[in-house]
């Protein structure tokens, strides 16, 4: 089973609202990601947590807010979004963190629309 | 500066045909090559990968091969079918530093056409 699960599917919210991504694996990966993708471009790295710890974040502004309740959770909180944040968030996790490029599987993804 | 490059950015093949992607490299620090599919609105989906320590991989349907000289690497997909049709990102890491991300190319994609 290789499932990462993320909810919402869709969201779309003002820029004055806070809301949460929610992602879920199941898989004992210790290794958890957020990513943004916009329309025909490669994702782009924005956090990486590993064992629960915050590893790397790629410079992202402080209106996203990434947490790790435990090892099979990872949210994404965010607040005070511009509409050029409109993307598909996506949620990856792998096995270990040995090295950022270890196989990773993606969730489906939260299609973000900021008004 | 482009490290994984995907010089086409669209594939037309016909059904039953191999479907041939490249990507090509310039980091000679990277040592491990991921292939993924992504269809619209959806996260990529993990294909097939290859390590620099083999210059060829199968899976099914998929074979990744591995030209570290050139550096080099292409995806066969053979026979091609319908489903297949999809974007198709070729990405790369190495071991240490910054070379550990994942670093995607921009995406070729892919048509397969009854």
């Amino acid at each position: 089973d290789t499932e990462v699960t993320q909810t919402p599917k869709h969201l779309v919210m003002g820029m004055t609202n806070k809301k949460s991504l929610k992602c879920e694996q199941h898989m004992g990966h210790r290794a958890m990601y957020w990513y943004k993708q916009k329309a025909k471009k490669p994702p782009e790295l924005m956090f990486v947590y590993s064992y629960e710890k915050l590893s790397i974040n790629e410079s992202v502004p402080s209106r996203f807010s990434p947490e790790c309740p435990n090892s099979s959770l990872l949210n994404l909180h965010l607040h005070a979004l511009q509409p050029e944040d409109s993307a598909l968030y996506l949620c990856a996790s792998s096995q270990l963190l040995k090295r950022i490029g270890d196989t990773q599987y993606f969730g489906p993804g939260t299609r973000l629309t900021v008004l | 500066d482009q490290q994984v490059k995907q010089n086409s950015p669209s594939l037309s093949v016909q059904e039953g045909r191999i479907s041939i992607l490249n990507c090509d490299y310039t980091n000679s620090m990277f040592d491990y090559f991921l292939w993924y599919k992504k269809y619209p609105a959806e996260g990529p989906t993990f294909l097939i990968s290859i390590s620099s320590i083999k210059d060829k991989n199968e899976d099914g349907r998929f074979t990744v091969f591995l030209n570290k000289s050139a550096k080099h690497l292409s995806l066969h997909i053979v026979p091609s079918q319908p489903g297949d049709s999809a974007v198709y990102f070729c990405a790369a890491s190495g071991a240490a530093g910054n070379n550990r991300k994942l670093i995607w190319g921009l995406g070729t994609s892919l048509a397969v056409n009854p």
